[in-house]
């Protein structure tokens, strides 16, 4: 099956800075989503971007099809953006399930 | 609100029992996904029905089995329910082959 892999693991930054998450996917894909995990286990839907780019306030989202990965920017970071970040695809060969990638852990300490 | 809606919140149950967890999609969504997040598995895809009808399985035991009624809600039943069972199960619903919108998941320990 399709392969997602995110990173970094982790990260650890002050409020205010900006960050760049990565998710690298082994195959062509008809659906990518970005969602954020808060710490009380939701997950927020922040984008769907099988390509191109998005925009939503000081967050933005690039993925390029053709080299198999996607970009999550979050600039001007605040602490409610804590948490985990998850890239998810369906793979253009399969079913329409999301298969998810590790995830990046978050912490933005004030 | 994603406008899903997963019932109940939190289930503690022991071993050896049964349990059955709830989905209500977002109005005029005909797929409705279930998905596991553990520790060690991570999030996992474990079936989808589309308009009542199963379209797609993933990981999901023997034990487990799910149903989506004419009202289009869905429900999970997990039997002979084992420690490694216990997780945070969410429901997501879409439209179409597109964007899934999660609900606020159960999240079920069994002792």
């Amino acid at each position: 099956g399709i392969q997602v892999e995110q990173s970094p693991p982790d990260l650890i930054l002050q409020e205010g800075a900006n960050s760049t998450l990565r998710c690298n996917f082994s195959d062509s894909v008809n659906n990518l989503q970005w969602f954020h995990q808060n710490p009380w286990g939701q997950l927020i839907n922040l984008f769907y971007i099988p390509s191109g780019t998005k925009q939503n306030g000081r967050l933005s989202a690039t993925t390029v099809a053709t080299e198999r990965y996607s970009l999550l920017y979050i600039s001007s970071s605040q602490t409610t953006d804590s948490g985990v970040y998850f890239c998810a695809v369906a793979s253009n060969f399969g079913n329409e399930k999301l298969t998810f990638g590790t995830g990046t852990r978050l912490t933005i300490i004030p | 609100d994603s406008g899903v809606t997963q019932t109940p919140k939190h289930l503690i149950t022991a071993t050896g029992q049964r349990v059955t967890l709830r989905c209500s999609p977002r109005s005029g969504d005909l797929s409705v996904y279930w998905y596991q997040q553990s520790l060690d598995q991570g999030l996992q895809f474990l079936i989808q029905y589309y308009n009542g009808e199963e379209r797609a399985k993933g990981n999901i035991l023997e034990r487990f089995s799910a149903q989506q009624f004419p009202d289009l809600h869905s429900e999970l039943n997990l039997s002979s329910l084992e420690l490694g069972d216990s997780a945070l199960y969410f429901c997501a619903s879409s439209v179409s082959a597109d964007t899934q919108y999660f609900g606020p998941g159960t999240r079920l320990t069994v002792l």
